[in-house]
C-alpha cells in the first residue's frame, strides 16, 4: 500500500529555511497531487500547499512568499522549503497525498519542527 | 480565504450516544467538504468526502450531510474508539482550509 516517509531536521534556527522531504512508496508519484499540512502544538490544521508536477503547485496565500513545494519524480519524492522561519512556524509538519488536490487521504508520520536558536 | 467554523469546540458524550458536529463555511462551498478524525499523537484520518461519501473502511455509524454553507457529521452510536478530535475541511477554493476542530470527550 502507499506509504509516505518524511525526513528532515527537527530543529531550525530563526530566519533560516525549513526543509523537509517526503518519499513515496507503493504508488506512482506522477499521477497524484502531494501536499504539506502543519499543526502547531495543541492547535488545528493548516494547509501549506500542494504540488502536482514541476510546473503545477499552489500554496496558502498567508505563506505563499516563503513556501516552495517541489517534486522529483525520479526519486519518488516531494519537498517543502519554508524560508525566514520564526517561532510561529513551530509545528508538526505532515506530508500528505491530496486526492485530486482536494481531500487528504494518505498521511506521513509527521515531523515535529521547532524553530529556536 | 473561506473560513470554516465548527461547533461545538468540545463535546462530552457517552458510549452509545448519538452526536452531531456542525461545520459552517463563510461562503457557499457546494458539497466540497471533508471530515477527518484525529487521535492524540496520530495523523488525521479521512472519514468523509464530498460532504456525505463515506471512505472505504469507515464504520457506517458515521454519516455526513449538508451543502452550501452548513454541514453536519453525525455518529449514530458512539463507540470507545470514536473519542477524538474531528475537523472539517473545504476544497471549494484552491486555498484549502480547515475548521478549528471539535474535541469529542467521554462524559
Amino acid at each position: 500500500q502507499v506509504q509516505l516517509q518524511q525526513s528532515g531536521p527537527g530543529l531550525v534556527k530563526p530566519s533560516e529555511t525549513l526543509s523537509l522531504t517526503c518519499t513515496v512508496s507503493g504508488d506512482y508519484i506522477s499521477i497524484y497531487y502531494w501536499s504539506w499540512i502543519r499543526q502547531p502544538p495543541g492547535k488545528g490544521l493548516e494547509w501549506i500547499g500542494y504540488v502536482y508536477d514541476s510546473w503545477s503547485s499552489k500554496s496558502n496565500p498567508s505563506l505563499k512568499s516563503r513556501v516552495t513545494i517541489s517534486v522529483d519524480t525520479s526519486k519518488s519524492q516531494f519537498s517543502l522549503k519554508l524560508s525566514s522561519v520564526t517561532a510561529a512556524d513551530t509545528a508538526m509538519y505532515y506530508c500528505v497525498r491530496a486526492r485530486s488536490g482536494r481531500t487528504f487521504d494518505i498521511w506521513g508520520q509527521g515531523t515535529m519542527v521547532t524553530v529556536s536558536s | 480565504d473561506i473560513q470554516m467554523t465548527q461547533s461545538p469546540s468540545t463535546l462530552s458524550a457517552s458510549v452509545g450516544d448519538r452526536v452531531t458536529i456542525t461545520c459552517r463555511a463563510s461562503q457557499s462551498i457546494s458539497g466540497w467538504l471533508a471530515w477527518y478524525q484525529q487521535k492524540p499523537g496520530k495523523a488525521p484520518k479521512l472519514l468523509i468526502s464530498d460532504a456525505s461519501s463515506l471512505e472505504s473502511g469507515v464504520p457506517s455509524r458515521f454519516s455526513g450531510s449538508g451543502s452550501g454553507t452548513e454541514f453536519t457529521l453525525t455518529i449514530s452510536s458512539l463507540q470507545p474508539d470514536d473519542f477524538a478530535t474531528y475537523y472539517c475541511q473545504q476544497y471549494d477554493s484552491y486555498s484549502r482550509t480547515f475548521g478549528q476542530g471539535t474535541k469529542l470527550e467521554i462524559k
